[in-house]
Formats: C-alpha cells, structure tokens, sequence
C-alpha cells in the first residue's frame, strides 16, 4: 500500500550510541517532515525538507541530523543518544502542489527509548 | 513560545450529542489550518483543513470555524460515536511553510 514506511518500529539504545531512524514514501511527496511526540507536548518538528537536496531545521533540531539524497527516503540521525531523546518518532510527506491541501500522511511511528 | 495551543487536555462527550474542540494561535503569518485525529500506537490522520480566505469548512460530520480575528478555530463533530474516540491535534502553516502542532486534545465519547 502506498504511503509513508518508518523503520524501525521500537529500538532500546544506550546513551551515546548512535542510530538511524529509516523513512522511505512511495507517493513522489516533495515535502517530508521528522517529528518528535511527547507527554504533554504535542507534535514537535525537528527536520523538514522541500525536496532532494534541501533540508531545514525545525523547532527541537539539536542532537538530530539529516539528509535528502532522494525524493522517497529521508533518514533521521541521532548522532550520540541522550535520555532526553526518549519519544515517540514519526515522518511524514505530502505533495508540494499548489492544489495539496497540505495534509502530511504520517507514519506509523518509531518508539525510541534511551536508558 | 507555544504558536498553536490547545488549552483543554481532555474532553468527555455522550455519544450522539456535539463535540467542540477548541484551538488558540499566535502567529499572523499562519494561512492554513488543519486538523488531525490520533490513535494510540498509530501516527496522525488527517482529518479536514480550512484555508485563511474561509471562515468554514464542512466534511460529513466535521465542520471546522475559522475566526481571524480572534486567532481562533474549533473543529464540530455531530453527532458524536464511539469511533471519534482519539487524541485531536491542530495545527498551523505559513503558505508553504513548516507546519505546528498544538499539544492535542483527547475526546473521549461516552456510549
């Protein structure tokens, strides 16, 4: 089925290893967002890109990176875990036409905890 | 600084009757608002948007009311059932731009 895949769907890390959250999309969206879910928070962004190539930071960047070498997959990097990084991952994507009504398809989410 | 809020946590509604969720923003620049719908263990579904050059928008039993001037927006759900049981998040976006979420309200629909 068409839509946004995130990989994997639970990792247990150790503070100060590193890991690659995966997120691939299938539906040639141009824009594609990294989001972080917390208790009491809301949907926070952390990355976002408008295309193959560009990339931008979003509102809780930090301890995050990311790349756009494609239109289908936009990898999350946690570059070394902290405690503070505990949450609830999702990616999203959605077209960059001007006739999108700019509603992100989500992922299912990857639960990230680090002891 | 909290652009978009959600300042009610929780709402309880009987089934059949109405539910009024209620959003609050900050920033002039935000044009398009949505609404989204989430179940546990699941990511966000989008449920129905309004552009700033409206003031409603109807999608079956969802109306979403946009008033400008109040920097304000509410989503409607009539009648309720059972399966509208879930956590409503807003959010916001420039023309184009990054989109913010509020913290979420959770609905739950009382048989």
């Amino acid at each position: 089925n068409a839509g946004v895949t995130q990989t994997p769907k639970f990792q247990v890390l150790k503070t100060g290893q590193s890991m690659t959250l995966q997120c691939a999309q299938d539906m040639n969206h141009e824009y594609m967002s990294w989001y972080r879910q917390d208790p009491g928070m809301g949907l926070r962004l952390i990355h976002y890109s408008v295309g193959a190539g560009i990339t931008d930071q979003g509102e809780v960047p930090n301890g995050y990176n990311v790349s756009r070498s494609t239109t289908e997959d936009f990898p999350l990097r946690l570059l070394s875990a902290a405690p503070s990084q505990t949450s609830v991952y999702f990616c999203a994507s959605r077209s960059g036409t001007p006739e999108a009504n700019y509603g992100y398809t989500f992922g299912s989410g990857t639960r990230l905890t680090v002891v | 600084d909290q652009q978009v809020k959600q300042n009610s946590p929780s709402l309880s509604v009987q089934e059949g009757r109405i539910s009024i969720l209620n959003c609050d923003y900050t920033n002039s620049m935000f044009d398009y608002f949505l609404w989204y719908k989430k179940y546990p263990a699941e990511g966000p579904t989008f449920l129905i948007s309004i552009s700033s050059i409206k003031d409603k928008n109807e999608d079956g039993r969802f109306t979403v009311f946009l008033n400008k001037s109040a920097k304000h927006l509410s989503l409607h759900i009539v009648p309720s059932q059972p399966g509208d049981s879930a956590v409503y998040f807003c959010a916001a976006s420039p023309q184009g731009g990054k989109l913010t979420f509020g913290t979420g309200t959770r609905l739950t629909i009382i048989p």
